[in-house]
């Protein structure tokens, strides 16, 4: 069964940093793109981030562009999102998704963590 | 950046009813990259349809997606209890990646 696992959110004052995980299991990670996607508090789903399969092309939406670097190790079925410079907008329920194909343009969103909350408050 | 706009924001329907849902797009979706996903309260969204009109694996064929350049449609033939909830569209044709507003259908 695929499956994927995010951990790491938690509470983080203003201007502090976080580092999510999602852990992969059930297919070959390092097949897939793979990518973020948030949802603040009643609000809609925001597209955040997304890597390639081999980790070579990388996408950011402008609001998180120069704070949030997202990254992969193929070795560990593992994506992450290290998240600097947080701000009260960043506070949301971060999801990780798996793209169906190798590149995160072109290919659709088929699979999805719970995802973890993140909240930034002082 | 794309922006998708979903019309109507709420839909109040009674189970057994048929529901068209509208996403439009600012400009047009390169190869019907658009997906449509639903998403329960407390729950994460659940991939629809992919490429327009294609249902993902599991997906009823109550469910269908249809529409091409700026204007797609989702349409539930007859809705069933469990289909009471929000439902979004997103294209991956262009970077930024970029979802609608959101739909959400409820019960009247």
């Amino acid at each position: 069964e695929v499956q994927l696992l995010e951990s790491g959110g938690g509470l983080v004052q203003p201007g502090g940093s976080l580092r999510l995980s999602c852990a992969a299991s059930g297919f070959t990670f390092s097949g897939y793109a793979m990518g973020w996607v948030r949802q603040a508090p009643g609000k809609g789903l925001e597209w955040v981030t997304a890597i390639s399969a081999s980790g070579s092309d990388i996408y950011y939406a402008d609001s998180v562009k120069g704070r949030f670097t997202i990254s992969r190790d193929n070795s560990k079925n593992t994506l992450y999102l290290q998240m600097n410079s947080l701000r009260a907008e960043d506070t949301a329920v971060h999801y990780c998704a798996k793209f169906w194909g190798v590149h995160p343009l072109y290919y659709h969103m088929d699979v999805w963590g719970k995802g973890t909350t993140v909240t930034v408050s002082s | 950046e794309i922006v998708l706009t979903q019309s109507p924001a709420t839909l109040s329907l009674s189970p057994g009813e048929g529901a068209t849902l509208s996403c439009g797009a600012s400009q047009s979706v390169r190869s019907r990259k658009l997906a449509w996903y639903q998403q329960k309260p407390g729950l994460a969204p659940r991939l629809l349809i992919y490429e327009a009109s294609t249902r993902a694996t599991g997906i009823p064929d109550r469910f269908s997606g249809s529409g091409s350049g700026t204007d797609f449609t989702l349409t539930i033939s007859r809705l069933e209890p469990e289909d009471f909830a929000v439902y979004y569209c997103q294209q991956y044709g262009d970077s930024p990646l970029t979802f609608g507003g959101g739909t959400k259908v409820e019960i009247k």
